[in-house]
């Protein structure tokens, strides 16, 4: 089945440790978004990819990073993980196209800890 | 500025009552609205949108323009809706601005 896969499920580190997590796709999507979820609150969106093109959310902290080297893989980086970073990462896709809205299909996500 | 609001974090009923999840948004212009909703142990999935005026597992939702409002609704709630639900509004772009999430918990 075409899905989003996210690796690990669960990812520990420790305060300051660079930390990257994996997320690729089988829909051929051209859009890969990364979003931050806390306990109890919404998913944020941190940044996204159309195609090659990055695009970062205003707040989103320096600290965070992506790549995304083919259409297939999206990487989110951490250089220096804080206590503050723990928290679910959710990997979505979407296809923008003429007869395409905006519908996303996420991963399962990563549950990072920061020890 | 952007905002979409769900008053209720939890939300509980009986097994046959009806629901409904309420959802306002505050955004210019005309956005593409989405019900996004996370069962247990399942990973987040589109319910509805509303450009398709569809009905999902029976769920339907308005949209009141003069309101800002697009509350999702079922008129006889089932074990299996307990999840956790998300109005996202997609004001225009690649960006959907997710709700804080209405938990709801349909009882036997």
């Amino acid at each position: 089945d075409a899905m989003v896969i996210q690796n690990p499920r669960y990812q520990v580190t420790q305060f300051g440790k660079p930390v990257t997590l994996s997320c690729s796709q089988t829909l051929n999507h051209n859009v890969m978004y990364w979003y931050q979820q806390k306990s109890s609150q919404a998913p944020k969106l941190l940044f996204h990819y159309y195609d090659k093109d990055f695009n970062n959310e205003a707040d989103t902290p320096d600290n965070f990073q992506s790549r995304r080297p083919n259409t297939s893989f999206c990487f989110l980086d951490i250089r220096s993980p804080g206590l503050g970073d723990a928290a679910m990462y959710l990997c979505a896709t979407s296809s923008q196209g003429l007869a395409d809205d905006n519908e996303q299909f996420f991963g399962p996500g990563t549950r990072l800890t920061v020890l | 500025a952007q905002r979409v609001t769900q008053p209720e974090k939890l939300l509980s009923v009986f097994k046959g009552a009806p629901v409904e999840l309420k959802c306002n948004y505050s955004y210019s212009g005309s956005p593409e609205l989405f019900w996004y909703v996370q069962y247990s142990r399942q990973r987040l999935q589109l319910l509805l949108r509303h450009i398709s005026r569809e009905s999902i597992k029976g769920f339907t939702a308005d949209l009141n323009k003069g309101e800002t409002s697009f509350h999702l609704k079922k008129p006889f709630a089932q074990e299996e809706d307990s999840a956790m639900y998300y109005c996202a509004p997609s004001p225009g772009g690649f960006k959907t601005i997710f709700g804080a999430g209405t938990r709801l918990f349909v009882k036997a």
